[in-house]
């Protein structure tokens, strides 16, 4: 069974800080990877997602995330935060190649501080 | 173009009262998938559709929950006799071959149960 886990359910940073948040995997085959941002009262938005092409994988908004298999690991990372990454994020896995549901970390929500 | 959109947004229901949650997920999308997201939890995978076929449905937590997708594009997820432990965002997600089966999510709907 896969599983995923997000350290750190709050993570408070300073605008034009380092953002990084935490996602740790198990699954016994390779898998996919993807971070999801939550907004209130909205629904799931896919900020980038890693298919074994490579293992740097840059998404919208600036973030980025790597994907360590020695660790496996694929922490969520963005130079500079800003006031709008205020949100919830979500690490999931998937199995490859079948359309699969997604196994959900528990979330982190960043806030970010002037 | 069109994203995945869910009826209603806000649902109220009294205790042991049925409902059902619409998805009309984006045209041309063959799989379809319904997640349940508690307060302050990540999603959790309640049932899979390809085109018309149920595939999985291992998540549905009791006998209480039902969908269907009859004619492959629209799905309802009914919930019968409702109870308070059904309170929660009802997330619906579709996805197409290729793209590593990346998911859209629609907005959910919020089952109170009273």
């Amino acid at each position: 069974a896969q599983s995923v886990t997000q350290l750190g359910s709050h993570v408070s940073v300073s605008e034009g800080a380092l953002v990084l948040l935490r996602c740790n995997y198990s699954s016994s085959v390779p898998p996919y990877l993807f971070w999801y941002v939550q907004y209130p009262n909205q629904g799931l938005q896919l900020l980038l997602k890693y298919t074994s092409a490579a293992t740097l994988v840059k998404g919208i908004n600036g973030f980025e995330a790597e994907f360590k298999k020695s660790e496996t690991s694929f922490h969520l990372t963005k130079p500079s935060a800003h006031m709008s990454d205020a949100a919830e994020y979500f690490c999931a896995v998937s199995e490859r190649g079948t359309a699969s549901k997604l196994t959900f970390g528990t979330g982190t929500r960043l806030q970010v501080t002037l | 173009g069109a994203g995945v959109s869910q009826s209603p947004r806000y649902k109220v229901a009294k205790r042991g009262q049925d409902v059902a949650l619409r998805c009309d997920p984006i045209s041309g999308h063959v799989s379809l998938f319904w997640y349940q997201q508690a307060l302050g939890q990540g999603p959790e995978f309640l049932t899979y559709f390809q085109n018309e076929a149920q595939l999985d449905k291992s998540g549905l937590p009791s006998d209480r929950f039902f969908a269907e997708r009859p004619e492959g594009s629209v799905s309802t997820l009914k919930i019968q006799r409702t109870q308070q432990e059904d309170s929660a965002v009802y997330l619906c997600a579709s996805s197409y071959p290729g793209s590593s089966y990346e998911q859209y999510f629609g907005p959910g709907t919020r089952l109170t149960v009273t």
